[in-house]
């Protein structure tokens, strides 16, 4: 396995503000992504981050609204703009591909509450 | 579209009983099936993972099955203990050209009573 960390742990936004969530993994990984959750649901996929190039965003999510950079292969930053208390809800990265083993692992996340 | 449900949402039971959690996806083409368990606030730990050639996959008291045709997974816990109690998620992973995909359950939210 990998030890994933996320930063923030947890923030209390404004609306109209942006955060920045980093996560760092401590091997390099082929593949990350970017989680939602929100109160009470399952996670949904916002994007994969790629590697050098622009993320690969699901249907219902926006480079302009969540853009992510992922400059090399053990850190990405998820960064939640323009935001609304609607965007409140628990964002986590994972990763997979380490070493040829295809099970996803996920960082602890980052709870966010948009006032 | 692949649709991923679980059943029950929600289940209480006594220490010590034996459960199965259910997993039912609607589309059999999948690269294979993950399950996860979530503690309140918390991320997801990976328990068993089980490839689509694979019929059934065990971690100590946990025994997950896949029966790819039929769209459906059931993890079984051995003896359930009240620290199992935690939200189970199940996810299938698709591929296409390359890229792969995880949708996720909506999760059973298990509570075992000492």
């Amino acid at each position: 396995s990998a030890v994933i960390s996320q930063k923030p742990s947890r923030d209390i936004c404004q609306r109209g503000t942006s955060l920045t969530i980093q996560c760092q993994v401590d091997s390099q990984v082929t593949m990350m992504f970017w989680y939602r959750q929100q109160p009470g649901q399952s996670l949904t996929l916002i994007a994969t981050a790629n590697q050098g190039s622009e993320a690969t965003y699901e249907s219902g999510f926006v480079i302009d609204k969540f853009p992510i950079s992922r400059p090399n292969l053990t850190f990405s930053t998820l960064t939640v703009s323009n935001m609304s208390p609607e965007d409140s809800s628990i964002y986590l990265c994972s990763l997979a591909g380490l070493a040829g083993d295809e099970t996803q692992y996920f960082g602890p996340g980052t709870r966010l509450l948009v006032l | 579209k692949q649709e991923v449900t679980q059943i029950p949402a929600a289940l209480s039971v006594p220490e010590g009983e034996n459960l199965v959690l259910n997993c039912s996806f609607t589309d059999s083409a999948i690269y294979n099936l993950q399950w996860f368990r979530q503690d309140p606030g918390k991320g997801l730990t990976s328990l068993l993972l089980i490839q689509s050639s694979q019929r059934e996959q065990t971690s100590g008291r946990l025994n997950a099955s896949l029966d790819k045709s039929s769209g459906r997974s059931t993890l079984y816990i051995a003896a359930s203990q009240p620290g199992d109690s935690a939200t189970y998620l199940c996810a299938v992973t698709t591929t296409t050209s390359g890229t792969y995909k995880y949708i996720f359950g909506t999760g059973t939210r298990l509570k075992v009573l000492a």
